[in-house]
């Protein structure tokens, strides 16, 4: 199966600076990546849709402003994370959508743990 | 927008028998898919089945089966055989058909699998 690769895969930050979160399709071209936020005992939410070469589009109640999402490449997206508070402690995870795939499948990464001091 | 519901927070099976997850959704579409995932303690999301709304078959992978009730809008996933390796969060998923939607998938809120020896 194709293989998505995030880095770091946890990371611990003081309050009020910025993280960067990176997903990688290793063996695959993803013309779209997803970043979902799981909090402990929790579902996957969706915060972004990440489109190769165009702006992210944010799910309701997610800010874009402190989530940046770039995806510069059909094999790169990065969530950045600024001024990283307390509350934005989660597990964040990226999937990205095979290109070609009749069925359009997802693979997803192994998710970054974010702890934030 | 679609709900997933997954009424069923924990379930407990022991060891070679089998065990049914139940899911229901909500959606006016009639063109969508559906998904199991498990997420084990790594916290990996791994596919599990996957079935195509426009199919009547319903799907199986080997241990793992699905029945799903397109009228109803239920899609419960049974695992027979269980075994310890089984024990993990499982999510059901939806994600529309439509090219305009994102693809992004819908996850209800997730069962607890505990496998007894």
């Amino acid at each position: 199966g194709a293989v998505v690769s995030q880095h770091p895969s946890w990371v611990i930050c003081k309050s009020g600076t910025s993280v960067k979160i990176e997903c990688r399709s290793l063996d695959f071209q993803a013309t779209t990546m997803f970043w979902y936020r799981q909090f402990p005992k929790q579902s996957l939410m969706l915060m972004a849709t990440s489109n190769e070469g165009s702006k992210a589009t944010y799910e309701q109640g997610v800010e874009k402003d402190k989530f940046l999402i770039n995806h510069a490449s059909l094999t790169l997206s990065t969530l950045t994370v600024t001024s990283a508070h307390p509350e934005d402690s989660s597990f964040y995870i990226c999937s990205a959508r095979v290109i070609g795939q009749a069925n359009n499948e997802q693979f997803f990464g192994p998710g970054t743990r974010l702890t934030v001091l | 927008a679609q709900t997933v519901t997954q009424s069923q927070p924990e379930m407990s099976v022991q060891e070679a028998e089998t065990v049914t997850l139940s899911c229901t959704y909500d959606t006016s579409e009639s063109d969508y898919y559906l998904f199991w995932y498990k997420q084990p303690p790594s916290r990996q999301m791994i596919l599990v089945i996957r079935q195509e709304a426009y199919k009547q078959q319903n799907a199986t992978e080997n241990r793992f089966s699905v029945n799903f009730q397109k009228a109803a809008k239920s899609f419960s996933l049974k695992i027979s055989d269980s075994q310890l390796g089984d024990a993990a969060m499982y999510f059901c998923a939806y994600r529309s058909a439509r090219s305009n939607s994102g693809y992004a998938l819908n996850f209800g809120k997730g069962t607890s699998l505990l496998v007894t020896p």
